[in-house]
């Protein structure tokens, strides 16, 4: 099992500001993911965040909205970036040592 | 704290009695599923899986059935307690990403 630390767990900004989210994993992954859970809503996976290369990122989710950092293999940090009410989520990262391991997420709130 | 589950469809189940949760799915190649529990405030937490390869796995309390020729998936859940309460997705793997169904509230009633 992995063990994955989520800093902060919870934030107020105020529009037009960003927010950058790390994800601390207590053992070295090859893949880490983010997703993006809207109030009331399942999770919506935003990108896969590979040590050494460019995330990739899903359809509808851009790399200047969502810069994501992967500089090894245990932690990864993901910037909301210009942040608008709409972007008001909860933000969780995971890993996938066979099975799917999530953060507690990031509660972001966007006044 | 705020609730993850204000828009999802709501299953009540009485407390000790069995609940059945289930899921549809699109991709015919996924090979691989996942049911999650997320309780109100934390991030999903893994209940059990199943391969392709099968049609039923068990765990303790639940059992997961595949039926690969609907696309359903469902998740049981034997003598509901009250610490079962939460939001339940099922998630398959597509190519090595998880991705998320829409999610089941279940309630349990006293």
């Amino acid at each position: 099992s992995a063990v994955i630390s989520q800093k902060p767990s919870r934030d107020i900004c105020q529009r037009g500001t960003s927010l950058t989210i790390q994800c601390q994993v207590d053992s070295q992954v090859t893949m880490m993911f983010w997703y993006r859970q809207q109030p009331g809503q399942s999770l919506t996976l935003i990108a896969t965040a590979n040590q050494g290369s460019e995330a990739t990122y899903e359809s509808g989710f851009v790399i200047d909205k969502f810069p994501i950092s992967r500089p090894n293999l245990t932690f990864s940090t993901l910037t909301v970036s210009n942040m608008s009410p709409e972007d008001s989520s909860i933000y969780l990262c995971s890993v996938v040592p066979g099975e799917a391991f999530f953060g507690q997420g990031t509660r972001l709130t966007v006044v | 704290g705020e609730s993850v589950g204000l828009h999802l469809p709501t299953l009540s189940v009485q407390e000790g009695d069995n609940s059945i949760i289930n899921c549809a799915y699109s991709n015919s190649a996924s090979d691989y599923f996942i049911w999650y529990k997320q309780e109100s405030g934390k991030g999903p937490q893994f209940i059990i899986d199943i391969r392709s390869n099968m049609d039923k796995r068990q765990g303790q309390r639940v059992t997961v059935l595949l039926n690969k020729t609907v696309k359903h998936l469902s998740l049981q859940i034997a003598a509901t307690q009250p610490g079962d309460s939460a939001v339940y997705f099922c998630a398959e793997d597509r190519d090595d990403k998880i991705i998320f169904g829409k999610g089941t509230r279940l309630h349990i009633l006293p």
